[in-house]
């Protein structure tokens, strides 16, 4: 059964430098997410992507995050500066159309 | 305020028992709900959805969950929990339409005993 997946798994950075998140979303699917997990709360909508741009974004969503479909496979979130109030997990999930399915996840770290 | 509640913290069931898991929204039309488990971890996997028509949906793994409309509710139910069942499960909807972003509850987390 097709998955999504995400790597790296984990990521360890320090504050301020520029990190890269990649999803590989299902091949058919046209609609994409990212989502976070701060540890112990609940997951947030950070943006969704169709068409080649972005569909919704919310306020954590700031000028620090972007995204990217860089090639016909790949699902980006780059985060420019890292805060340490960024240190979560964060998902993907694709769509084809109703149901979201998420990726297994990328733990980042600040220090 | 618009929102999704999940009223318990924290279940603690013995192998075999009936699980229910509550879960209730608040906005102003019925929207898209949804069921995810979270083992430790791990991704959100589906477990069911709701859009329209019966009201009681099957999942997998032995999972239901019952939409009513009258309370507002989506609850999960299990007839006989597995110690594999240990996890934590969110309620989440779409309110938009059906590719739209998903509002997570804030879980419930479920423990097993043997």
């Amino acid at each position: 059964e097709p998955e999504v997946t995400q790597t790296p798994s984990h990521q360890v950075t320090q504050m301020g430098q520029e990190v890269i998140l990649r999803c590989v979303p299902i091949s058919n699917h046209l609609y994409f997410y990212w989502y976070r997990q701060i540890l112990g709360q609940k997951v947030e909508f950070l943006v969704s992507f169709y068409n080649n741009e972005i569909s919704e974004k919310s306020e954590i969503f700031d000028d620090q995050f972007s995204v990217e479909r860089p090639d016909g496979s790949n699902f980006t979130l780059k985060i420019r500066s890292t805060k340490l109030e960024d240190s979560a997990m964060y998902f993907c999930a694709s769509a084809v159309q109703e149901t979201q399915y998420f990726g297994p996840g990328t733990r980042l770290l600040v220090l | 305020a618009q929102s999704v509640t999940q009223p318990d913290i924290h279940i603690t069931v013995s192998e075999g028992a009936s699980l229910e898991l509550r879960c209730n929204y608040s906005y102003g039309a019925t929207p898209y709900l949804f069921w995810y488990v979270q083992s430790p971890g791990q991704g959100l996997q589906l477990l069911l959805k709701y859009f329209s028509g019966d009201t009681l949906v099957q999942g997998i793994k032995g999972f239901e969950a019952e939409f009513k409309r009258s309370q507002s509710s989506f609850n999960l139910r299990k007839p006989s929990v597995h110690w594999s069942d240990a996890a934590e499960y969110f309620c989440a909807v779409a309110l938009g339409d059906n590719t739209d972003k998903l509002i997570f509850g804030t879980g419930t987390r479920l423990q097993v005993f043997p």
